[in-house]
Parts: C-alpha cells; sequence; structure tokens
C-alpha cells in the first residue's frame, strides 16, 4: 500500500530557533501533499495544502511566514516552524495524495511532535 | 460548507463484541467517505473509503461502513472486537477539486478484557 514517511519523529528545540520536517511518499508520486497539526485529544485541523513546483496555500488564520512550506520534488515536502515558540508545540502530521486507481486518497504520515521549550 | 459529526466521543466495548461507530455528514452532493484509525501518537492509518458503487464497503483489519444517502451516515462496524483495536477513529469526507478532507471530531475506542 501507499506508504509516507516523515522525519524526524520528535523534537525538542529551544524557543526562537526554526524546525524542518519532511514528509516522503515512499512509493508514489505525490503533486500534492497536506499539512496538518493535531491538539491533545483533538482532531486534525489543516494548515496548508502543498503543491509540487508551486506556492503552498494556506487555510485562515494559518501564518505563512511562520510556516513555510516547500515541495521541491513528487515525493518530498518539507514544513519549516520558524522562530519556534512554545504555543507552536504540537503534532504535526502530513499527508500524501494519491490519484492511481479509482478516486483520490489521501495517506498520513506517522506524524512529528515538537516540542518547544 | 461541508461537516462532519461523530456523535459518540468514547465508546468502550468488551472484547469480542460488536461494534459501530457513527459518522453524519452534511453536504450537497455525494462526497468521498473515509474511515482512519490513530493508534496513540501515531499517524492515520486508511480503514476503508467510498467513492461510488456499491454501499456496503469492506476495509482492512476485518472493518466493513456503509453509506446511507438517504440518513447521510457512513457508520463504522465490525463484528467481534479485539484488544487490539483500541484507538481513536476519524470519519472524513472528501469535497471539491482536489479531494479536501474535513474530519470529525473522533471517537476513542476502548475495549475491556
Amino acid at each position: 500500500g501507499a506508504v509516507v514517511s516523515q522525519h524526524p519523529s520528535r523534537v525538542i528545540c529551544k524557543s526562537g530557533t526554526s524546525v524542518k520536517i519532511e514528509c516522503r511518499s515512499l512509493d508514489f508520486q505525490a503533486t500534492t501533499m497536506f499539512w496538518y497539526r493535531q491538539f491533545p485529544k483533538k482532531s486534525l485541523m489543516l494548515m496548508a495544502t502543498s503543491n509540487e513546483g508551486s506556492k503552498a496555500t494556506y487555510e485562515q488564520g494559518v501564518e505563512k511566514d511562520k510556516f513555510l512550506i516547500n515541495h521541491a520534488s513528487l515525493t518530498l515536502s518539507t514544513l519549516t516552524v520558524t522562530s519556534a515558540h512554545p504555543e507552536d508545540s504540537s503534532f504535526y502530521i502530513c499527508s500524501a495524495r494519491d490519484i492511481s486507481g479509482i478516486g483520490e486518497t489521501q495517506y498520513f504520515g506517522p506524524g512529528t511532535r515538537l516540542l518547544v521549550l | 460548507a461541508q461537516s462532519v459529526t461523530q456523535p459518540d466521543i468514547h465508546i468502550t466495548v468488551s472484547e469480542g463484541a460488536s461494534l459501530e461507530l457513527r459518522c453524519n455528514y452534511s453536504y450537497g452532493a455525494t462526497p468521498y467517505l473515509f474511515w482512519y484509525v490513530q493508534s496513540p501518537g501515531q499517524g492515520l492509518q486508511l480503514l476503508l473509503k467510498y467513492f461510488s458503487g456499491d454501499t456496503l464497503v469492506q476495509g482492512i483489519k476485518g472493518f466493513e461502513a456503509e453509506f446511507k444517502r438517504s440518513q447521510s451516515s457512513f457508520n463504522l462496524r465490525k463484528p467481534s472486537v479485539h484488544w487490539s483495536d483500541a484507538a481513536e477513529y476519524f470519519c472524513a469526507v472528501g469535497v471539491g477539486t482536489g479531494n479536501m478532507l474535513t474530519f470529525g471530531g473522533g471517537t476513542r475506542l476502548m475495549v475491556k478484557p
């Protein structure tokens, strides 16, 4: 089946530093990837849609200068949390859209736990 | 705008008992429908999906779901629950160009011995 990886799985950083999270589709090409944020005991909140070769589309209320997204290839999207602060601590999950076969399906990565001290 | 409701925040069932998790959606047309499962600290795993055709869909791990247009529902079922099924379950609908997903609030399933 379709596999999506994320790296790192956990990261702890100091306030003010930047953190990069990678999302890779391992066995399929994904022109579109999505970045979500999940708070404890909550559902997923879509942050942005990452399109290969073009600018990401951000959801309302998500700061594009804070959460930089780059989708340089058909198998890799990166999310950089710039000048991270404690309120950015969260669980970040990416998904990649597989358009092969019937319909379109998002496959999710295992998530990245970010803790900003 | 579309919305997804999972009425049950928590459900506890005994191992071996049957399970039904409810999902209702609001959308003007027939959306793509999905069920995902999330274990603690993990990402989401796709259980099953409905795009068209047979309204009863089979998924992995013995799960199935039935699309009922008249009730705008897509309930997830399993005839006999295993302790390893304890997790958070999310129903989602995909709509529009790009199949953007809207998630329900999730249902936490606990399995007692």
